[in-house]
């Protein structure tokens, strides 16, 4: 069975300061793909990123970027000079990388940034 | 182009009742997912669709529970007997097609916020 755990419920930081956003997963899987997305107030799912488990190299994308660490089963998400609109739940995602796609979240971190 | 769409937005009903909630999938797209996201959680597989037929129903609750993809298209989700417990956003997503080997990604409705008194 498929698990992700994002143990931080909510995270508060001061506008401008880094934040980092932690995932751990389970499977039993020796393929899967990892995802982040972003849950703004609006409450539609926005995808950030889709990593697949053979690609261990960490991204960057502007502010953000992702620490994937196989040894540790995790997947965090690291957020640079964070902005007011970052506030969002972001959750993190698990599937297997043959044939159903079907998505297992995690319970989501609540962001705010404080201005 | 269009996204996922859902409707209604918004459903109150009350408990007992039956309640259809439709998802109308980005044009082509043959694989089609329902989730659902209860209060302060992320969200909770359903039902998965491979054109018309249903590959993967492991994630409905019980069999008050049920959906259909008729025509490989739209997709109606339908509960029957509502129980206050089923109160939660219910989410559509869809995606060319789930093929072995390759990943596409699933884009989301706005959902549907069901509401049972």
């Amino acid at each position: 069975a498929q698990k992700v755990t994002q143990a931080q419920t909510e995270i508060s930081v001061v506008e401008k300061e880094d934040v980092t956003l932690d995932c751990v997963y389970e499977t039993r899987d020796t393929t899967y793909y990892l995802f982040w997305y972003k849950q703004p107030p609006s409450g539609e799912l926005v995808f950030l990123i889709r990593r697949n488990s053979f690609d261990e190299q960490n991204e960057i994308s502007g502010r953000y970027s992702w620490n994937f660490q196989k040894s540790t089963s995790s997947f965090n998400f690291t957020i640079t000079a964070s902005q007011v609109v970052d506030s969002a739940v972001y959750f993190c995602a698990l599937s297997e990388a043959f044939g159903n796609e079907k998505l297992t979240f995690g319970t989501g971190t609540r962001l705010t940034i404080i201005p | 182009g269009a996204g996922v769409s859902q409707t209604p937005s918004n459903k109150v009903t009350e408990k007992g009742k039956y309640v259809e909630l439709r998802c109308d999938p980005i044009s082509g797209h043959t694989a089609l997912y329902w989730y659902r996201q209860s209060l302060g959680q992320g969200p909770e597989f359903l039902i998965y669709f491979q054109g018309t037929g249903a590959a993967d129903d492991s994630g409905l609750p019980n069999d008050r529970f049920f959906a259909v993809r008729p025509e490989g298209s739209v997709s109606t989700l339908k509960i029957q007997r509502t129980e206050r417990g089923d109160s939660a956003v219910y989410l559509c997503a869809s995606s060319l097609t789930a093929r072995a080997g390759s990943y596409n990604e699933q884009f989301f409705g706005p959902g549907t916020r069901l509401t049972v008194l």
